[in-house]
């Protein structure tokens, strides 16, 4: 099936700090959607992309549908420590596989205060 | 309250029982679908439901069933359970497709022995 490639895998950083994340794919998407899980919790939508190009904001938080429809980033400003938690790209190719979503392997991220 | 519930939260069995994980939404979702999420792997799909009556393999669909009775109800059936499905769960919903936003459970911890 179609693979995500989402990096860095974990990241440790002060806060205050800015945060950049990106998956990469072997095939093209039609959306992309950005995931946060807190522990013990199931994931919660944060931001979700739907056109080539695409830039969309979300409070501190940003994530762009790149050109190729391959790739797309999400971007923290500012992190305190509630961003703490895994964060999670997932794509939908559409077509016949509108019903799969595939995700991203996840980002840790730890704050420190 | 708009929600996913799954039940149980936690069980530990054995190889061989069979055993059924419920999943019901009260948003009145067309869609449904079930992950396990594995250290390092992220959520991989294992069945979705594009509505009543309907539903098709994912990612990971071996030594799984579901069916989709009602529009609300996605039960996750493990007819032979192995220790390979020892994993988190978790259902989600949405309104249509994978291509939308979707809400996810709380995440069900199976342990099989």
């Amino acid at each position: 099936g179609q693979q995500l490639n989402q990096s860095p895998q974990s990241m440790f950083i002060q806060e205050g700090e800015d945060v950049s994340m990106n998956c990469t794919s072997s095939s093209i998407f039609n959306t992309w959607l950005w995931y946060k899980q807190d522990p013990g919790e199931g994931p919660v939508l944060l931001i979700a992309l739907y056109k080539a190009g695409e830039l969309t904001s979300n409070g501190r938080l940003t994530a762009q549908f790149g050109i190729t429809r391959k790739d797309s980033f999400l971007n923290i400003s500012a992190s305190i420590p509630s961003d703490v938690g895994i964060y999670f790209c997932a794509g939908n190719a559409g077509g016949t596989s509108y019903g799969k979503l595939t995700f991203g392997q996840g980002t840790i991220l730890t704050v420190h205060p | 309250e708009a929600q996913v519930t799954q039940n149980p939260r936690y069980l530990i069995t054995v190889t061989g029982k069979k055993l059924t994980v419920t999943c019901s939404q009260n948003m009145n979702h067309e869609y449904m679908s079930w992950y396990r999420q594995d250290p390092g792997l992220g959520l991989r799909q294992i069945y979705y439901s594009m509505n009543v009556e309907v539903t098709d393999k994912g990612d990971v669909p071996e030594g799984y069933k579901v069916s989709r009775k009602e529009k609300r109800n996605f039960p996750l059936i493990l007819e032979s359970p192995s220790p390979n499905q020892t994993s988190l769960y978790f259902c989600a919903s949405s309104l249509f497709d994978g291509n939308q936003p979707q809400h996810f459970g709380d995440g069900t911890r199976l342990s099989i022995l």
